[in-house]
């Protein structure tokens, strides 16, 4: 089983901040990684996959970046919009799982 | 327009069965990489299971021997049959296109079905 630590698992930030989170690995998984934005009562949508590859119609203030153990979800400017949760996935082996969640809140 | 509608999903005893459906629209479900994921009331998500284009199906140990993934390619549609159902199974179930993901395949998750498990 592979083991994820996102962090934090709360972010209090403004809009217009650069925020970053953290997805860590207990061992490699190449790129085989997504990060999945949620919002109350809706599914998930996805960011960013391939660990850097943004996906269509996203706006260009998610990035993603990282390979192996370490991994980024950074936003650039936080909007209004972006208050939310994020999720890494890996889907390297299985089990497949998910990191714990960050809620992005306005501070 | 790529889409998926699950059903199914309802109040059920604990050890009762349940089958969850997923009907695609605007892709072919037997040519992608279909996916179940739960998540429990306030809590975070959790991979439930996968069935492969070719057919291979893997699971997460906390449903392995009680939940069967599968699929109808005339219905264009994915199920979770779920057994032996407990209260811990409580969750709201995604069915969703991917993972792996590409340029070409445009990423989808259904709107969820709520399943209960209580007595």
């Amino acid at each position: 089983v592979i083991w994820m630590t996102q962090s934090p698992s709360l972010l209090s930030a403004s809009t217009g901040d650069r925020v970053t989170i953290s997805c860590r690995m207990s061992q490699g998984i190449s790129d085989y990684l997504a990060w999945y934005q949620q919002k109350p009562g809706k599914a998930p949508e996805l960011l960013i996959y391939a660990a850097s590859t943004l996906q269509s119609g996203v706006p260009s203030r998610f990035s993603g970046s990282g390979s192996g153990t370490d991994f980024t979800l950074t936003i650039s400017s936080l909007q209004s919009e972006d208050f939310a949760t994020y999720y890494c996935h890996q889907y390297y082996s299985f089990p497949w799982t998910f990191g714990q969640g960050t809620k992005v809140e306005i501070k | 327009e790529v889409q998926l509608v699950e059903s199914g999903g309802g109040l059920i005893q604990p050890g009762g069965s349940l089958r969850l459906s997923c009907a695609a629209s605007g892709f072919t479900v037997s040519s992608n990489y279909m996916s179940w994921v739960r998540q429990a009331p306030g809590k975070g998500l959790e991979w439930v299971s996968v069935i492969y284009s070719g057919g291979s199906t893997y699971y997460a140990d906390s449903v392995e021997g009680r939940f069967t993934i599968s699929r109808d390619i005339s219905k264009n549609t994915l199920y979770l049959q779920m057994n032996s159902l407990r209260a811990e199974d409580t969750a709201v179930y995604y069915c969703a296109r991917g993972p792996p993901y590409s340029s070409s395949s445009v990423p989808c998750w259904g709107q969820g079905t709520l399943v209960t498990v209580s007595s």
